[in-house]
C-alpha cells in the first residue's frame, strides 16, 4: 500500500505570493491533519480534515487555510506568503481519526519564501 | 493547554552507549503518549507509544514507559548505533478526541562510531 504523498517536495516563492500544497493520504484513510515545522517553533498543528470537513484547527492566522475533497485528498493554501512561512509541511492520515489509530506523516513539502 | 517538554539536544553518544531522552508531559485526561523518529530529509516516522498508565512502548530496542504519577515518558535504548543519529520527537495525543499531535520541541541525537 502506498504511503502519503506530498507535493510538490521543495518549493520557492516569494513574499506576497500565494501557495497550495497537495496531500494524499493512505488509500483509505479518511482524516488528514497538517503541521508546521520550523527550527524556532518545532512541529505546529495546522489543521485536521475529516469527511471534507475541517474539524480542528491551531492557531495559525487566516491566510492559512486548507480543505478535503471526496477522495480524502487534501490541499493546504497559504496567501500572501512572508519571511517566516518558511517551513517544512507535513502532513498526516489515519483511518477515522478519532485519535486512537496511528497516523502515518508523508515526507514534507519544504517551502521557502524569498 | 497541554504540553509538551523534552531535554534539549543535541545529544552526542559513542556507539555502544546507553541514551536516555527525558521527556514530560502536562495534559487534562489521559493521554496517548508517542515517540517520533525523523532522519535527515524525511518526515516523520512512529517510533514507539503507549496508551495507558504503565504501559511500556518499545520497537527497534527503544523502549518509554507511561508514568503518570511523574507525567514522563522517557525514551531509552541500552546500545545505540550509528544509524540512530536523528532528532526524535516526544509527543501527546488526547484519545477519542481527534488526531491533533502536540509535540515537543525535538532532540537532536548523534551517535559517533
Amino acid at each position: 500500500k502506498a504511503g502519503v504523498t506530498q507535493t510538490p517536495r521543495y518549493l520557492i516563492k516569494t513574499r506576497g505570493q500565494q501557495v497550495t500544497l497537495s496531500c494524499s493520504p493512505i488509500s483509505g484513510h479518511r482524516s488528514v491533519s497538517w503541521y508546521q515545522q520550523t527550527p524556532g517553533q518545532g512541529l505546529q498543528f495546522l489543521f485536521e480534515y475529516f469527511s471534507e470537513t475541517q474539524r480542528n484547527k491551531g492557531n495559525f492566522p487566516g491566510r492559512f487555510s486548507g480543505r478535503q475533497f471526496s477522495n480524502s485528498r487534501s490541499e493546504m493554501n497559504v496567501s500572501t506568503l512572508e519571511l517566516g512561512d518558511s517551513a517544512l509541511y507535513l502532513c498526516a492520515s489515519s483511518l477515522e481519526g478519532t485519535g486512537k489509530e496511528t497516523q502515518y506523516f508523508g515526507p514534507g513539502t519544504r517551502l521557502l519564501v524569498l | 493547554g497541554d504540553s509538551v517538554t523534552q531535554m534539549e539536544g543535541p545529544v552526542t553518544l559513542s556507539e555502544e552507549a546507553f541514551l536516555t531522552i527525558n521527556c514530560t508531559y502536562t495534559a487534562t485526561g489521559y493521554p496517548s503518549l508517542f515517540w517520533y523518529v525523523q532522519y535527515p530529509g524525511e518526515g516523520l516516522q512512529l517510533l514507539l507509544k503507549a496508551t495507558k498508565a504503565d504501559d511500556k512502548g518499545s520497537n527497534k530496542g527503544f523502549e518509554a514507559t507511561y508514568r503518570k504519577e511523574t507525567t514522563s515518558f522517557h525514551l531509552e535504548k541500552g546500545s545505540v548505533q550509528v544509524s540512530d543519529s536523528a532528532v526524535y520527537f516526544c509527543a501527546l495525543k488526547r484519545m477519542n478526541r481527534d488526531d491533533k499531535i502536540i509535540f515537543g520541541k525535538g532532540t537532536r541525537l548523534h551517535i559517533l562510531p
